[in-house]
């Protein structure tokens, strides 16, 4: 089973914070998503990944950075939050080549920003 | 643009009322078109991958068809354990994911 976890399941921090969300996933897969999930908007792509040390931006990258040092490894970094980036957050993975690559998603890590 | 529209946005049945979800779609070279549950507070678990029309998938009380513009998701003899949020999303061929807005369903003991 494809295994995909999240660092934490709920965070709360001050508007201003600079914000880590890791992400690893035990399949070996090249490719990693960061997603937001709000009420009303669906999921929202911020950044991916197609290799280490590669990093392409989504359809909403601003105020998002992310950082992918090893394979299985992409962390998100909120480099000073807003109260309007609270929000799921989840991290996705795929393998490459075959018919399609079904993304596998971690647990989602809720975030309130004061 | 590759667009993705689910219907209803939610759906009441009583348990053991059959129904299905749409999900219907717009894109340019269909790579995939994936089936997720989502439970509250949880992130996506995927159920089905369907890649041509006529296409069939099925697992336990859940089937899901594929045609050139849509997809349905049968729910047969559903169960309150059903309950969920449903979601749909295609992949062109060399493009992202792309969501739909989810069909919440309940369904009622």
């Amino acid at each position: 089973d494809v295994k995909v976890t999240q660092s934490s399941r709920y965070l709360v921090k001050r508007t201003g914070e600079k914000v880590f969300l890791e992400c690893v996933q035990d399949m070996d897969h090249e490719n990693m998503f960061w997603y937001r999930q709000d009420p009303g908007l669906g999921l929202r792509l911020i950044y991916f990944s197609y290799d280490v040390k590669m990093k392409e931006k989504g359809d909403i990258p601003e105020g998002y950075s992310v950082s992918r040092e090893k394979k299985e490894r992409f962390s998100l970094i909120l480099e000073s939050a807003s109260t309007n980036q609270t929000s799921m957050y989840l991290c996705a993975s795929t393998g490459v080549g075959g018919r399609g690559e079904t993304q596998y998603f971690g647990p989602g890590t809720r975030l309130l920003v004061l | 643009e590759d667009q993705v529209t689910q219907s209803p946005e939610a759906l009441r049945l009583q348990e053991g009322e059959s129904s299905s979800l749409n999900c219907s779609y717009t894109v340019s070279g269909l790579r995939g078109l994936f089936w997720y549950r989502q439970d509250p507070g949880k992130g996506p678990e995927f159920l089905f991958t369907l890649y041509s029309a006529g296409e069939e998938k099925e697992k336990e009380r859940l089937k899901a068809t594929l045609t050139k513009k849509e997809s349905f998701l049968h729910i047969t003899a559903p169960k309150p354990e059903d309950s969920a949020t449903y979601l749909c999303a295609v992949q062109a061929y060399g493009q992202n994911f792309v969501f739909g807005p989810g069909t919440r369903l309940s369904v009622l003991p």
